[in-house]
């Protein structure tokens, strides 16, 4: 089976940092280009970050860029986000999710079910 | 504000065609970049709906299609039914940001 499972989410003050991970299972995980998205509570979602397969290009929302950092680790099909400077408006459900390998951007095609991080003193 | 605008709310009766819009620009979708909607359940991960601006994955019944033209897209749900229910997102590539961005979403509600 597919799957995608996050873990490392938690309350946390302001300012600390905090570093989530996805374990991917069932598939092939260098396949794929992966991706972090947030929810914030009663919000859209919203795209926070991505990595190609081999880690050669990575990306990020304005909104975390120089704050947030996404890696991931093929031989333990794993992908990271490490989030320093954590502010309230982080506070959101993190959802990692695939995109095929692609020439063109291609959708998001299995999701996590998200870890919850709040922000709060 | 989402750099792609969706309505926030859109409703229709049991068995009546509805169709959501997802405008943007030069820099997303008039760039040429694809389209892709994603139904989101309450307290769910999003669902991927239709990939590529029309393609619908395996399972995904045949009420649902999408479409694009120019800078926008649009996603119509036929026959609709109570289970419809939910928030639908669409999601492109921005140039200009270098990265992925998501509609602000819209909430379907089944009368």
């Amino acid at each position: 089976e597919v799957q995608l499972v996050e873990s490392g989410g938690g309350l946390v003050q302001p300012g600390r940092p905090l570093r989530l991970s996805c374990a991917a299972s069932g598939f092939t995980f260098d396949d794929y280009a992966m991706h972090w998205v947030r929810q914030a509570p009663g919000k859209g979602l919203e795209w926070v970050s991505g990595i190609s397969w081999n880690s050669g290009v990575t990306a990020y929302a304005d909104s975390v860029k120089g704050r947030f950092t996404i890696s991931r680790d093929n031989t333990k099909n794993s992908l990271y986000l490490q989030m320093n400077s954590l502010r309230p408006d982080d506070t959101a459900l993190y959802y990692c999710a695939r995109s095929p390998r692609s020439s063109s951007p291609s959708a998001m095609d299995v999701w996590g079910q998200g870890t919850t991080v709040t922000v709060s003193s | 504000q989402s750099v792609l605008t969706q309505p926030p709310s859109v409703s229709g009766a049991p068995g009546q065609r509805v169709t959501i819009s997802c405008t943007g620009s030069s820099s997303n979708i008039g760039a040429g970049y694809d389209v892709h909607w994603y139904q989101q359940l309450p307290g769910t991960a999003p669902k991927l709906l239709i990939y590529d601006n029309s393609n619908r994955p395996s399972g995904v019944p045949d009420r649902f299609s999408g479409s694009k033209s120019g800078t926008s897209a649009s996603l119509a749900i036929t026959g609709l039914q109570a289970e419809d229910e939910a928030d639908y997102y669409c999601l492109s590539y921005d140039s200009s940001l270098s990265g992925r961005v998501f509609g602000g979403g819209t909430k379907l509600t089944v009368l």
